[in-house]
């Protein structure tokens, strides 16, 4: 299984929107809805902020969404924040048990 | 509430294997799968492989098959991830995640470790 693919980079000033996309094959993304979302800030863990494509845990503010559309998901973050900068990963369903990761994006707040 | 907490930074020297640990808490221990996920320096995350700490059962990915073991200890509510023959590109921060209905939901603090000579 190879890794999703997300662009390696995006900007936005503070106000705008951006979205970050993450294409995968009909085996991952295009087969399940349990594509999840990422965000690290540098030297810490990753925390869920988007799961089940569209869902939202408790405590992300509702700037952040997700969406899917066949094989590619994306993340919206509007209102952007300076707090926003960090690197963002897609993460997918696999099948049996399996989970495929993005390579990456990081968001640079201007 | 969940809490995973890994192990201490491991130092091994090129062929070595090395134990990470990731104790659990704040859920009941045998009702989620546990996964781990590596991330290399400067790199992005990559997923190594899941455990079922109900019956034990394991799925790895392909690359790292024949080279990691993944076990658990349900006194302790303690799930381990044994890498072997490590080679300077196994250099990378490892993390544990709760997985939850295909998902991840909680993460470890994550775990450095360094192969070098």
């Amino acid at each position: 299984q190879s890794a999703l693919t997300q662009p390696r980079s995006v900007s936005g000033s503070p106000g705008q929107s951006v979205t970050i996309s993450c294409t995968g094959t009909s085996s991952d993304v295009g087969s399940y809805d349990y594509v999840s979302w990422h965000q690290q800030h540098p030297g810490k863990a990753p925390k869920v902020i988007i799961y089940d494509v569209t869902k939202r845990p408790s405590g992300v503010p509702d700037r952040f969404s997700g969406s899917k559309s066949g094989n590619t998901a994306s993340l919206t973050i509007s209102g952007l924040q300076a707090e926003d900068e960090a690197d963002y990963y897609c993460c997918s369903y696999g099948g049996w048990y399996t989970l495929i990761f993005g390579g990456g994006t990081k968001l640079t707040v201007l | 509430q969940v809490q995973l907490v890994q192990s201490g930074a491991e130092v091994k020297k090129p062929g070595a294997s090395v134990k990470v640990s990731c104790k659990a808490s704040g859920y009941t221990f045998t009702n989620n799968h546990m996964h781990w996920v590596r991330q290399a320096p400067g790199q992005g995350l990559e997923w190594v492989g899941v455990i079922n700490p109900s019956g034990g059962g394991t799925k790895y990915a392909q690359r790292f098959q024949g080279r990691v073991t993944m076990t658990r200890d349900t006194s302790t509510s303690t799930v381990y991830m044994d890498l072997s023959s490590l080679r300077s590109e196994d250099t990378a921060v490892y993390y544990c995640a709760r997985g939850r209905e295909n998902r991840l939901d909680y993460w470890g603090q994550g775990t450095l470790v360094t192969v070098s000579s």
